[in-house]
């Protein structure tokens, strides 16, 4: 089956602590996204990637870090930095041209 | 930028009964307005789109309808079912534009 596969499903992390949700995708699409949701909330972009090894900042970009070293992979680090990292993120990809964003079903992030 | 307003934010109708929910936006090249219904726990699915071309678009239970001179589009579903009972989110986009615009949600309850 195409589609997207986040992982893990919930994760926990420590005080100082960096830790790394993992997005991918075989629906050879280009573009890719990182979206937290909060509860009750919408959808916040974070970063995306028009093509490999190359990405932009969303608009809640501080406190988070990606990558794009392979097409079907998009990576999101959330840094030490972001002290409110608890949150649903949603990972999304995109074909080309106008077209809709696929999401995958999520990583829920708590503080322990 | 675009600016997508969703509303209302929550809705509550009785089954069998119809929902509609309601979406502006305000850059008036925006010409792909994709809908997506989000499940506890669960990504956004794709439910329904259209592009600026057409001013409605049915599939079986729901629909969607387009007004682009006054910048609005809607989500209609008739005969709900507890099933239909979820989070939905309107979105806009246009050609040549990197991301979708969302809105900010509704929560459809729909009671037995």
């Amino acid at each position: 089956d195409g589609g997207i596969t986040q992982s893990p499903k919930y994760l926990f992390r420590k005080e100082g602590q960096n830790v790394t949700l993992s997005c991918e995708q075989n629906l050879n699409h280009d573009a890719m996204y990182w979206y937290r949701q909060d509860p009750g909330q919408g959808l916040r972009l974070i970063y995306y990637s028009q093509i490999v090894n190359d990405f932009q900042k969303g608009d809640i970009a501080e406190g988070y870090s990606v990558s794009r070293e392979k097409k079907e992979s998009f990576p999101l680090t959330v840094t030490s930095a972001q002290k409110n990292p608890t949150a649903f993120y949603l990972c999304a990809s995109r074909g080309t041209g106008n077209v809709p964003q696929h999401f995958g079903d999520g990583t829920r992030l708590s503080i322990l | 930028g675009e600016n997508v307003e969703q509303h209302p934010s929550t809705l509550s109708v009785q089954e069998g009964d119809s929902a509609v929910i309601k979406c502006t936006y305000s850059d008036s090249a925006s010409n792909y307005f994709p809908w997506y219904k989000q499940e506890l726990g669960k990504g956004p699915q794709l439910i329904i789109d259209i592009r600026s071309n057409v001013g409605e678009k049915k599939d079986q239970r729901i629909a969607v309808t387009l007004n682009k001179t006054a910048k609005h589009f809607s989500l209609h579903i008739t005969e709900t079912q507890p099933e239909d009972s979820a989070v939905y989110f309107c979105a806009a986009s246009k050609t040549g534009a990197n991301n979708l615009f969302f809105g900010t949600g509704t929560r459809l309850t729909v009671i037995p």
